[in-house]
């Protein structure tokens, strides 16, 4: 059973890159047809969609988002990462990681997620 | 604001029925399947209802999902206190090429 897990800084300076990798385990990252996805919840505010690396890693980005946002994957550590620069307060939220696929296009599963703060 | 409209709050007490709506467009719900997800308080979130209508292994036979043009709905019958939690729709933007959500529901069981 595949597994995720976000890892990075708890608090980064505003203006500077916010950086979180997801490690996968139970299975590799670049098997089959998946999505690997970021999305974050500021504290009791929705869900936002960020972003998205496919397994071959072709990337599409939220647009609200796309001049600030690098997805990449590290293959042979079986993770994919997340680059937000240029960050503001409005960026601090939880932030998940979450698969899906072609057949199969819904988030499932995810991480656990992990609270990222932007301040000074 | 979110592209998908939801209500933010949503009641019941136990054993009722439960209905929350998820308000689209033609690039959206119009086009594409509607997702459900259930995130219990200080919990990632879990996919509920996937393609509109169809139950993950595992979620019980009381949550129902359906589509009709543009909207997409999620009801829950027999309430019970553990289904106290948010409930957020999702579903691709055509247009934005990108995955939206709802600004969630906020269901509270009395």
């Amino acid at each position: 059973q595949v597994q995720l897990q976000e890892s990075g800084p708890g608090l980064v300076k505003p203006s500077q890159t916010l950086s979180l990798t997801c490690t996968v385990s139970g299975g590799s990252i670049s098997s089959g047809s998946y999505y690997w996805s970021w999305i974050r919840q500021p504290a009791g505010k929705g869900l936002e969609w960020i972003g998205r690396i496919y397994t071959s890693g072709s990337t599409n980005y939220n647009p609200s988002l796309k001049s600030r946002v690098t997805i990449s994957v590290d293959t042979s550590k079986n993770q994919f990462s997340l680059k937000l620069t240029s960050v503001t307060a409005a960026d601090t939220a939880v932030y998940y990681c979450a698969r899906s696929s072609i057949a199969e296009d819904w988030f499932d599963p995810w991480g656990q997620g992990t609270l990222v703060t932007v301040s000074s | 604001q979110s592209v998908l409209t939801q209500p933010p709050s949503a009641s019941g007490t136990p054993g009722q029925r439960v209905t929350i709506s998820c308000s689209g467009s033609s690039s959206t719900i119009g086009r594409n399947y509607a997702y459900w997800y259930q995130q219990l308080p200080g919990t990632a979130p879990k996919l509920l209802m996937y393609k509109s209508n169809q139950r993950p292994s595992g979620v019980p036979d009381r949550f129902s999902g359906s589509k009709s043009g543009t909207s997409a709905s999620l009801a829950i019958s027999g309430l019970r206190s553990e289904d106290e939690a948010d409930y957020y729709c999702a579903t691709w933007d055509d247009s934005l090429s990108a995955w939206v959500f709802g600004g969630g529901t906020k269901l509270t069981v009395l």
